[in-house]
């Protein structure tokens, strides 16, 4: 297994454009997990999915923020228009139905100048 | 509110001596304990959970961590460190706000071992 693959692996912009991140879960999982780091404020769940569907958003920062996942084997969260402060490490995560415990991917850091 | 504290940011340990990271959680309801480490430029790795049963678990590379319910502690030990095990940590907990479960990190603690 490939485990939870990320791209890109890093991604530098400017500020006010279109980013697009990219995850695909392990095979098999059913949750899927998008997380932000920075040494600010540490680890951040944004949102997350159960079977394609997005239970629970809340922690979306603002509306220039989106996530869809329109199936099991992928999942894209999108910033426009991109922002200096979204600078940050952003991580995906799957786990299997009925575990306890994440796979995560390798993150992509995004660098917005 | 339910929470996770790595009371924390960095503790140094010399190479083969023990050591413990210190996690505390508040959380009602009966805990589920993760601890994750996260090597530079790499994502989380799990490393070991608590969900029930003997207060001792033991995980990966040579890591324990004790479950302590009386001081709502999950410190993560080691008896011997190695100068491979500096890395970040995180400890989880998995709470239930607003009717669906979600996990709770840490802010990190730095391991740093030193040979």
């Amino acid at each position: 297994d490939a485990g939870v693959i990320q791209s890109p692996r890093h991604e530098v912009t400017e500020m006010g454009q279109e980013v697009t991140l990219r995850c695909k879960p392990i095979s098999g999982h059913d949750y899927l997990f998008w997380y932000r780091q920075t040494m600010m404020r540490g680890l951040e769940l944004l949102i997350y999915f159960n079977n394609n569907v997005p239970i629970d958003d809340s922690g979306m920062p603002e509306d220039r923020f989106s996530a869809k996942m329109p199936n099991a084997s992928f999942s894209t969260l999108k910033i426009q228009p991109s922002e200096p402060r979204d600078s940050a490490v952003y991580f995906c995560a799957s786990s299997q139905p009925g575990r306890h415990g994440y796979t995560f991917g390798s993150g992509t850091r995004l660098t917005v100048v | 509110a339910q929470s996770v504290a790595q009371p924390e940011d960095q503790v140094n340990v010399a190479e083969g001596n023990p050591l413990t990271v210190k996690c505390t959680y508040s959380v009602s309801g009966n805990p589920y304990l993760f601890w994750y480490v996260q090597y530079p430029n790499r994502g989380l790795q799990f490393l070991l959970k608590y969900i029930t049963g003997d207060n001792l678990v033991k995980g990966s590379y040579g890591f324990e961590a004790e479950f302590n319910k009386s001081q709502t502690s999950f410190h993560l030990k080691k008896p011997s460190a190695l100068v491979s095990d500096s890395a970040l940590y995180f400890c989880a907990v998995r709470a239930l706000t607003s009717g669906t479960y979600k996990y709770i990190f840490g802010t990190g603690t730095r391991l740093k071992v030193l040979a």
